[in-house]
């Protein structure tokens, strides 16, 4: 089966930088890809890795190791307004997209 | 402006009754999903499509239906079968199955939120 694990949540303080993990086991990759979802409204993509390695997006960068099945998402200088659910997606076999349960980031002054 | 939207925003639904979800987009993309979202959960996938006329179930089928007669529209009936329906129903596109295209991600609608009366 597919198996895709996140933390459940997360507090940290603004200004600061926060790391969320994901951990996946899936048949078949093609890609993972970051989401951030505010309560309520739809997931928007933040990030995409297929290669090994670190891919920066002005504050938000994220890690790809495709050897230990492992990214991590890197928020930097928070603001008030990450405070969101961070989904880590993996696309698998046949255009198949397999999520996380999602990271709630709760971001404090 | 393109996008998918999902309505209605708001639905309720009575013992034994199905229900239709509509979610329509204008990305030109010829994939499309239905997830499911219970709080504090992730999206479980129902049901997807690659192309016009084709569509697979995911991993939460059962007590639901779809059709994709047209490339821009992908409706989900909930029906009386599925015991537990109340959650947030999430449609997704993304352009193609085709591999040259996996670094696209797939874009979502704002949802429905479905609830028994």
């Amino acid at each position: 089966g597919q198996n895709i694990d996140q933390p459940t949540e997360m507090t940290a303080t603004e200004g600061a930088i926060v790391q969320i993990n994901c951990t996946y086991q899936t048949s078949g990759f093609n890609g993972l890809f970051w989401y951030q979802q505010h309560a309520g409204e739809a997931p928007t993509f933040l990030s995409y890795n297929v290669l090994d390695g670190l891919e920066e997006k002005g504050r938000f960068s994220s890690f790809l190791s495709r050897s230990k099945g492992y990214s991590y998402l890197l928020l930097k200088e928070l603001q008030m307004k990450d405070s969101a659910s961070y989904l880590c997606a993996v696309r698998g076999n046949f255009n198949k997209f397999y999520f996380g349960s999602g990271t709630k980031l709760n971001v404090k002054p | 402006d393109g996008g998918i939207t999902q309505s209605p925003k708001y639905l309720f639904r009575k013992e034994g009754q199905n229900v239709t979800l509509s979610c329509e987009q204008n990305l030109n993309h010829d994939a499309m999903y239905w997830y499911r979202q219970d709080p504090g959960q992730g999206l479980r996938l129902i049901y997807y499509s690659q192309i016009v006329n084709d569509f697979q179930k995911g991993d939460i089928a059962e007590g639901y239906s779809v059709s994709r007669e047209k490339k821009e529209s992908f409706p989900l009936t909930v029906t009386s079968a599925q015991k537990n329906p109340t959650a947030f129903y999430l449609c997704a596109s993304s352009i193609s199955w085709d591999p040259s295209y996996s670094n696209q991600p797939q874009h979502f609608g704002d949802g429905t939120r479905l609830s028994i009366l």
